[in-house]
């Protein structure tokens, strides 16, 4: 079991451009969801995959965020014209159908 | 706005005493799922309670998933300072998939 792993594990930004993270998840795993993590909070939901469906988009996600997941396995995140309210921990988790998350190490978001 | 609740925001205890955090949605859920994170970590799985009335051990560690099925609880005994780290329950809305967070009970342990 390799884990969840994510790319990079941090990045910093300047205010206005883009940033794009990559998420493996577990071979085996049909399920990927990111979520983004602040100091004190729990993780708050983005977005989800099941294959390569993307079945759920968080309404506070705003036009400037876009997931993929082209072949069902890896994912990808990008924030466009970033903002400094984006910096955040940013968490990929991968499951199997019904089963619990398994999340990756995440991604730490600065902007300037 | 949040739909899982999670009480308290903080605790700190002395080594030996006991610890418990409440969890509690204003929807009934499908399942309960309880992880751990340690400081500078990823949230951990610990446990999922599926049925109404549910308790599961794991050690030191009892978990009680609420006969409405709105509520939960984890009680550890007997802290130990390996248990310092944040308690998060998340819950499935019943009729949704997406896996909902509390905000964590953050748990520290005086030695």
């Amino acid at each position: 079991d390799t884990g969840v792993s994510q790319d990079p594990r941090h990045k910093i930004t300047k205010r206005g451009q883009n940033v794009t993270f990559r998420c493996d998840p577990i071979s085996e795993h049909n399920r990927l969801y990111w979520y983004r993590q602040t100091l004190g909070q729990g993780p708050e939901f983005l977005t989800y995959f099941q294959n390569e469906a993307q079945l759920e988009k968080s309404r506070l996600l705003s036009d400037r965020f876009s997931a993929e997941r082209p072949k069902g396995s890896f994912s990808t995140l990008e924030i466009q014209r970033t903002e400094q309210g984006d910096s955040a921990m940013y968490l990929c988790a991968s499951s199997a159908q019904e089963s619990p998350l398994h999340f990756g190490n995440g991604t730490r978001l600065t902007v300037t | 706005g949040q739909q899982v609740m999670q009480i308290p925001q903080y605790q700190h205890v002395q080594e030996g005493e006991d610890f418990t955090t409440y969890c509690n949605s204003s929807t009934t859920l499908s399942n309960i799922q309880w992880y751990k994170q340690r400081p500078g970590g990823h949230p951990v799985f610990l446990i999922q309670l599926v049925k109404s009335g549910e308790v599961k051990k794991q050690k030191r560690l009892t978990f009680q998933f609420g006969e409405a099925k709105k509520n939960s609880s984890l009680h550890i005994t007997a802290t130990q300072t390996t248990d310092v780290g944040t308690y998060f329950c998340a819950g499935i809305i019943q009729g949704a998939q997406k896996l909902v967070f509390g905000q964590g009970t953050r748990l520290t342990i005086n030695p």
